[in-house]
């Protein structure tokens, strides 16, 4: 199956500072991408969705100052949480459709980045 | 209507029996229907998906059934193994203004004691 890659996959930050996350769709094309959320214990909840070249589109209640999405190609998508706090420490999740698979839905998940803000 | 409502939270299944898990759904838009398995620390792999134009899909051990009048999905692993101990979830997305967007179950987490 095609392969979406995240990095980093952990990473530990102090309170205030930026952090950036990749995903990249490695053998295919990604006209969408979306980031996800997932506390302990919890299910994933959708934050945005990126289409390559445009805004991207957030879920209501989610920051968009806060939570910056990139998606400057069709291969990679990128989330900045900026200014982060404790509370943001969560697991980031992104997930891919391909080119062409508009109709059957299908979409491809990377493996999660963990980020903990001290 | 956007919801998916995923039963039970939790399973305990021996070894060789047969683990289900349900969601139930509102909205009438919804077209397609993944299942979801997620190891600690991993994403989520896509296991199985259904579209409502059948009632019943199998790919080994796992199978989708589906019932569109009651607007239900359920999961049914057979011969359940210890490996198979993770947290499953079912998803639905459909309609025109969804492209792709998948709205998730709560979750159940399976364990598969040996």
């Amino acid at each position: 199956g095609a392969v979406v890659s995240q990095h980093p996959s952990r990473v530990i930050c102090k309170s205030g500072t930026s952090v950036k996350i990749e995903c990249r769709s490695l053998d295919f094309q990604a006209t969408t991408m979306f980031w996800y959320r997932q506390f302990p214990k919890q299910s994933l909840m959708l934050m945005a969705t990126s289409n390559e070249g445009s805004k991207a589109t957030y879920e209501q209640g989610v920051e968009k100052d806060k939570f910056l999405i990139n998606h400057a190609s069709l291969t990679l998508s990128t989330l900045t949480v900026t200014s982060a706090h404790p509370e943001d420490s969560s697991f980031y999740i992104c997930s891919a459709r391909a080119a062409g698979l508009a109709v059957t839905g299908e979409l491809f998940f990377g493996e999660g980045s963990r980020l903990t803000v001290l | 209507q956007q919801q998916v409502k995923q039963s039970p939270q939790s399973l305990i299944v021996q070894k060789g029996g047969i683990s289900i898990i349900n969601c139930a759904y509102e909205n009438t838009a919804f077209d397609y229907f993944p299942w979801y398995q997620q190891f600690p620390g991993k994403g989520p792999a896509l296991l199985i998906a259904i579209r409502p134009d059948v009632s019943e899909k199998k790919e080994g051990r796992f199978t989708i059934s589906f019932n569109k009048s009651a607007k239900q999905f359920s999961l049914h692993i057979m011969d359940s193994q210890p490996g198979d101990s993770a947290t499953y979830f079912c998803a639905a997305s459909g309609g025109e203004t969804s492209g792709s967007r998948l709205t998730f179950g709560e979750g159940t987490q399976l364990t598969v004691n040996p």
